[in-house]
């Protein structure tokens, strides 16, 4: 069964339009975290949080918005969406900030 | 990125061979992780290093804190090996920053 679950895995919109990726993790850790994958370029760090409180935010745009409703749950609500925007999302999970991260599916995201 | 350089951007191997990657850190790097991502784009944990070296299989690794670099060993490389590889360096924060990739083609 898989551990990290991100949702949906596949997901077109528009320009300016509003996506809510989903993460929910069950190995039971206390730390989360955003990465984004642009076409052929490293995993960027986005977010991270712990017991559901933010830690970092190298994200310059406030158009990204994490969103803890439970202490497994990191979703991230991305607001007046640009092609730009366009890549492969990666939601990860440890148990604290130094621990090993483990790594969902990914969304893949396309901003037309 | 400069931060995290990872070396070769790409590789060719034939199969049965070995070889090897680097990563050279100009951040304080605590802990350090290498994956190996597969043509889907799923992302695979391969080690996770405190300085010192682990081994699995035919892969071994080290990472060493008083140089700031990690290296990553493949032995006997076999075809299911072909992917991207990144090594990535947490500093303490949370936040790891990732290398470029090395891209590895193993032929037959």
């Amino acid at each position: 069964d898989p551990k990290i679950i991100q949702k949906p895995k596949y997901l077109v919109a528009v320009t300016g339009s509003e996506k809510i990726l989903i993460c929910e993790q069950y190995l039971g850790h206390n730390a989360m975290y955003w990465y984004r994958q642009s076409a052929k370029k490293p995993l960027e760090f986005m977010f991270s949080y712990s017991y559901q409180k933010l830690m970092d935010n190298q994200t310059a745009s406030s158009r990204f918005q994490p969103q803890s409703s439970k202490k497994n749950h990191l979703d991230l609500q991305i607001t007046a969406l640009k092609p730009d925007d366009s890549a492969t999302y990666f939601c990860a999970s440890s148990q604290e900030g130094t621990a090993e991260q483990f790594f969902g599916p990914g969304t893949r995201l396309t901003v037309l | 990125g400069d931060q995290v350089k990872q070396s070769p951007s790409a590789l060719s191997l034939q199969e049965g061979t070995n070889s090897a990657l680097r990563c050279n850190f100009s951040i304080a790097t605590t802990t350090v992780q290498w994956f190996l991502q597969n043509p889907r784009g799923s992302l695979m944990n391969l080690f996770y290093l405190v300085p010192g070296t682990k081994e699995n299989g035919r892969l071994k690794s080290t990472f060493n804190s008083k140089e700031s670099y990690s290296t990553l060993h493949i032995r006997d490389a076999q075809l299911e090996d072909s992917g991207t590889y990144f090594c990535a360096a947490n500093t303490n924060t949370g936040k790891l920053t990732f290398g470029d990739g090395t891209v590895l083609t193993v032929k037959p």
